[in-house]
């Protein structure tokens, strides 16, 4: 089975500084991880994906992410907050043969001036 | 959110009435997913589709949800009778093939009174 946890509900940065989100997952095959983001009102929108080729992901808007097998993580950083990333952000996971995703509960991220 | 048309965008219906929600991918795709997003639940896969035949409706709560998807232009979710607790957001999401990521519609807010 597999699942994934956001270590944080909600996440408060201020403008210029970097952003960490955190996520961990756990899966029996060889996953494939996504990082979407939702704003206000808005569908869920990709940012980036983790599907068994480099280790070190970027996204789109500055965003990138890195899979680490050995601490089953993959968290999601950027160097700068900007005020349009404040966003729910969630981290997702399929594992290798099969294709339904698995949400996590979600990061609110919030940008302050 | 291109490539995914969902209508209506906002349902408020009387406790007890059918609601039929639509969604149109525009885009060439394998898989379609309906999913329901709720505060308490966060994102729940209700069912889903590979090349028009449903493969999945274990998420499905119950028999009052039904879903269809005629043809690949179009899926519809339907539910009768409706309840409060129906009451969420329920996105349709398509990928053109394996590793590619969902792409999501804006979704539909159901409030059901």
């Amino acid at each position: 089975a597999q699942s994934v946890t956001q270590l944080d509900s909600h996440v408060s940065v201020s403008e210029g500084t970097p952003v960490l989100l955190r996520c961990n997952y756990s899966s029996s095959y060889s996953p494939s991880l996504f990082w979407y983001v939702q704003h206000p009102n808005k569908g869920l929108q990709l940012l980036l994906k983790y599907t068994s080729a480099a280790t070190l992901v970027k996204g789109i808007n500055g965003f990138e992410a890195e899979f680490k097998k050995s601490e089953t993580s993959f968290h999601l950083t950027k160097p700068s907050a900007h005020m349009s990333d404040a966003a729910e952000y969630f981290c997702v996971v399929r594992e290798g043969g099969g294709n339904k995703l698995t949400f996590g509960t979600g990061t609110q991220l919030k940008v302050e001036l | 959110d291109a490539g995914v048309i969902q209508s209506p965008r906002h349902e408020v219906t009387e406790m007890g009435q059918e609601v039929t929600l639509r969604c149109k991918p525009i885009s060439g795709h394998d898989y379609l997913f309906w999913y329901r997003q709720t505060m308490m639940r966060g994102l729940e896969l209700l069912i889903y589709f590979n090349n028009n035949v449903p493969i999945d409706d274990s998420g499905m709560p119950e028999d009052r949800f039904s879903a269809k998807m005629p043809n690949a232009s179009f899926s519809t979710l339907k539910i009768q009778p409706s309840e409060p607790r129906d009451s969420a957001v329920y996105f349709c999401a398509i990928e053109p093939g394996r590793h590619y990521g969902y792409t999501f519609g804006s979704g539909t807010r159901l409030t059901v009174v």
